[in-house]
């Protein structure tokens, strides 16, 4: 079936500028993740959905950033007033609760 | 505060050799320990998941162990290939929690 996908797969914008990643998980899965992945760093958590219960948003950096998820299906990861140190990739992956996470191919966004 | 550390950062390998892996964990509390794969520029592919009360999984010429009481937790691959070269990815879910850690990653190359 198909895996999790993730748009838009690069994103530029100017420093200062709003930007919305979006995400589709996997059908069924009711566990949604973003993270962050820097240049040479590992994977950062950033917020988990699970079901209609409320979001983990303990990894989100600063109100710069939030994430809503519809439906409980798609997901989007909205961020304000962009900086560069936002520069990074940021990846999705969904889940059945607990189980194996698959992620998506990620979106790369470079803050000029 | 869990951490996650892999070591080593880089390795290199000639085509054939049996290699070890290692990611260490500071919290004990663990509900699960993934390996994943990163090609570059994608995203992560899940190698092996194991469950707190196991201490090891096999997926073809891969084994990895886990050692909660000691935070340790080992890949090793069989026979490398070529087509090994990848950076692999230790990660753990907490216990009673969504929240996953990773660490930074060993950066593999296998040598023709």
């Amino acid at each position: 079936g198909a895996g999790v996908s993730q748009s838009p797969s690069n994103k530029v914008t100017e420093k200062g500028k709003d930007v919305e990643l979006r995400c589709d998980p996997i059908s069924g899965h009711t566990a949604l993740y973003w993270y962050r992945q820097s240049l040479g760093q590992g994977l950062e958590f950033l917020i988990y959905f699970q079901g209609n219960s409320a979001p983990d948003k303990s990894g989100l950096p600063s109100d710069r950033f939030s994430a809503e998820r519809t439906g409980g299906s798609v997901s989007t990861l909205t961020i304000q007033r962009t900086q560069q140190e936002d520069s990074a990739v940021y990846l999705c992956a969904s889940s059945r609760p607990m189980e194996t996470q698959y992620f998506g191919p990620g979106t790369r966004l470079l803050v000029l | 505060k869990q951490e996650v550390t892999q070591i080593p950062a880089a390795l290199s390998v000639p085509e054939g050799e049996n290699l070890v892996l290692n990611c260490s964990f500071t919290d004990s509390a663990i509900y699960n320990l993934q390996w994943f794969r990163q090609d570059p520029g994608k995203g992560l592919t899940s190698l092996l998941l194991i469950q707190s009360s196991q201490r090891e999984q096999t997926s073809g010429r891969l084994n990895a162990s886990l050692d909660k009481s000691s935070g340790r937790s080992t890949l090793y691959i069989a026979a490398s290939q070529p087509g090994d070269s990848a950076t692999y990815l230790c990660a753990v879910k907490r216990a009673g929690g969504f929240k996953t850690i990773f660490g930074a990653g060993t950066r593999l190359f296998v040598k023709a």
